[in-house]
């Protein structure tokens, strides 16, 4: 399979806690977006990699949010002393040279 | 203002039936249209992206885009259950990350 895969697929957590989403993009792929999906709405975007440079944030990544593409490959999503308020599907996607982003399944949230 | 705007539904419709879905857009910069299908529990899926204003067609599936009035459109011909589905529009920003309509919850009944 050469699509794009997340890990966890589902995550639950206690407030307070820390977490760490995965996603490995398709492999010639060097734009890595991440998302947010809450239920009845659609994807808001978090921030966005070019290769390993971190280029672009939303201002919905509060200071508990940090995400890393050491490797311009994988990245990974870290949110730091969770809140309920995070419970949501985060969603990683990746393009090439065109617009066309492609989605992982997600990582579905659950903070109690 | 949001930058697009799509009516959340969710629309019920029976098997057989063609099915329009529509967007309108608040910025006329915009030049690329997207269409995802979301199942329940998965991430999106891109169905159909177009550039320029007109139809589009792939399948029972058609994208058409009217710049002049900002509006964006999919049409579903010969509906099956198993287009039961949430339907999001999808526009380009200018970090290439994408604008997303809240999405259309879509039933076929067979």
């Amino acid at each position: 399979d050469t699509g794009v895969s997340q890990d966890p697929r589902h995550k639950i957590t206690k407030r307070g806690q820390n977490v760490t989403f995965r996603c490995d993009p398709i492999s010639e792929h060097n734009r890595l977006y991440w998302y947010r999906q809450t239920l009845g709405q659609g994807p808001e975007f978090l921030t966005y990699f070019q290769n390993e440079a971190q280029l672009e944030k939303s201002r919905l990544l509060s200071d508990r949010f940090s995400a890393e593409r050491p490797k311009g490959s994988f990245s990974t999503l870290e949110i730091q002393r969770t809140e309920q308020g995070d419970s949501a599907m985060y969603l990683c996607a990746s393009n090439g040279i065109y617009n066309e982003q492609f989605f992982g399944p997600g990582t579905r949230l659950t903070v109690l | 203002q949001k930058e697009v705007e799509q009516d959340p539904g969710p629309l019920s419709v029976p098997e057989g039936a063609i099915v329009s879905l529509n967007c309108t857009y608040s910025n006329s910069a915009f030049q690329y249209f997207m269409w995802y299908r979301q199942y329940s529990r998965k991430g999106p899926e891109l169905l159909m992206y177009t550039y320029s204003s007109g139809n589009k067609e792939d399948g029972r599936f058609t994208a058409q885009v009217d710049k002049s009035s900002k509006y964006i459109s999919l049409f579903i011909r010969d509906s099956q259950p198993s287009d039961s589905a949430t339907y999001l529009c999808a526009l380009p920003g200018g970090a290439n990350n994408l604008f997303f309509g809240t999405g259309t919850r879509l039933t076929v009944i067979p």
